[in-house]
């Protein structure tokens, strides 16, 4: 069986500081994916990340960040420098399970609140 | 090009009233998911669907729920007779292919009274 869990519920910074969301994840696939989105008050899921189990590179998108860890099966998001726009419920999500690749299982979020 | 499109965006209703929901996936996409959000269970993929198949459903709560896909460019997921307990954000997703990026449409907000 596939899970994620996101151990922080609720971070609170001020704007300009980093962050760092943290996700576990567990599977006894050796080919997944893992993803991240994000749900700002809105309420649509937007895409952030998608990342392959065979490729460890972490990966930098402007203010965002990925650090990819299979030895602690960790997949963690970093945002330098917040903003209040940055505000949003944080989701990692897993993808394995050869013919169910198609099943995403969710981690249950991180609420971000950046203050101004 | 359009996203996934989802109608209604609200949908307020009475118990035991039937409830449909649709969704449009992304042109090209041979890959369709329903899911449910609620404050309880988080984000629950209910149903799957390839190429216009079910593939998996072993998330459909109970016989109440049916989903169908009549062709590729158009879903529904059907509740008959809704409960409140049903009250939920429903989200459609598609993609490309299996294991790729699953783009959601803007979600169905359901309130059963």
């Amino acid at each position: 069986a596939q899970k994620v869990t996101q151990a922080q519920t609720e971070i609170s910074v001020v704007e300009k500081e980093d962050v760092t969301l943290d996700c576990v994840y567990e599977t006894r696939d050796t080919t997944y994916y893992l993803f991240w989105y994000k749900q700002p008050p809105s309420g649509e899921l937007v895409f952030l990340i998608r990342r392959n189990s065979f490729d460890e590179q972490n990966e930098i998108s402007g203010r965002y960040s990925w650090n990819f860890q299979k030895s602690t099966s960790s997949f963690n998001f970093t945002i330098t420098a917040s903003q209040v726009v940055d505000s949003a419920v944080y989701f990692c999500a897993l993808s394995a399970g050869g013919t169910s690749y198609g099943k995403l299982t969710f981690g249950q979020g991180t609420i971000l609140t950046v203050h101004p | 090009d359009a996203g996934v499109i989802q109608s209604p965006r609200h949908e307020v209703t009475e118990m035991g009233q039937e409830v449909t929901l649709r969704c449009k996936p992304i042109s090209g996409h041979d890959y369709l998911f329903w899911y449910r959000q609620t404050m309880m269970r988080g984000l629950e993929l209910l149903i799957y669907f390839n190429n216009n198949v079910p593939i998996d459903d072993s998330g459909m709560p109970e016989d109440r729920f049916s989903a169908k896909m009549p062709n590729a460019s158009f879903s529904t997921l059907k509740i008959q007779p809704s409960e409140p307990r049903d009250s939920a954000v429903y989200f459609c997703a598609s993609s490309l292919k299996n294991g790729d990026t699953q783009y959601f449409g803007p979600g169905t907000r359901l309130t059963v009274l």
